[in-house]
């Protein structure tokens, strides 16, 4: 089975520009976390979906950072404007219907200059 | 804050030898917990994992034990080998919505 599918792996952007990342869970998984994992620290939920709605984005800063699911499959995240605290690790992780173990994918690691 | 921290953030052991990583929660209320296993470069992976109404859970090499008086977790690894080397996490389920809340972790390091 293909695990969680993460792109880019890697990005380095200047602050106030933008940047998107991909995620594509595993088949017919029905619900999609996105996790910030900062560098020596545990990883912090940003998101939570259940098919194409959002579920959890209490801990999403709105003013900058924005999530979609639309079809219910891949997901996007997205940063505008990039601050230097952004740089982390962005996890995104899926998890099946009526399940609680998550799996994670690789992660796209964001360094901000 | 965190809900739920580590002791120690570095373990080094011996090959062969056990190890046991520790954690500390805040919420009495949560009911589901797991470790993960973060190699570098990698996202983390699921080890074992136990409800609250279990104290001990076995896995293969490791066990998970909960301890809900004093809000502990620990995870103890038998035999540890070098692939084990990695940053452990606990993690607890925050009202049974999915919504999951990660330690601090704790590196372990395995000499030959």
């Amino acid at each position: 089975e293909a695990g969680v599918a993460q792109s880019p792996r890697y990005k380095i952007i200047e602050k106030r520009q933008s940047v998107a990342f991909w995620c594509n869970p595993i088949s017919g998984h029905a619900t999609l976390y996105w996790y910030q994992q900062i560098l020596g620290q545990g990883p912090k939920l940003l998101i939570q979906f259940q098919n194409n709605g959002v579920v959890d984005d209490s801990q999403l800063p709105k003013d900058r950072f924005s999530a979609e699911r639309l079809k219910g499959v891949d997901s996007t995240l997205k940063i505008q404007p990039a601050k230097l605290e952004d740089s982390a690790v962005y996890l995104c992780a899926s998890t099946p219907v009526g399940h609680n173990e998550q799996f994670f994918g690789p992660g796209t690691r964001l360094t901000v200059l | 804050g965190e809900s739920v921290g580590l002791h120690l953030p570095t373990l080094s052991v011996q090959e062969g030898d056990n190890s046991i990583i520790n954690c500390a929660y805040s919420n009495s209320a949560s009911d589901y917990f797991i470790w993960y296993k973060q190699e570098s470069g990698k996202g983390p992976q699921f080890i074992i994992d136990i409800r609250s109404n279990m104290d001990k859970r076995q896995g293969q090499r490791v066990t998970v034990l909960l301890n809900k008086t004093v809000k502990h977790l620990s995870l103890q690894i038998a035999a540890t080998q070098p692939g084990d080397s990695a940053v452990y996490f606990c993690a607890e389920e925050e009202n049974q919505g999915g919504k999951l809340i990660f330690g601090q972790g704790t590196e372990l390091s395995v000499k030959p």
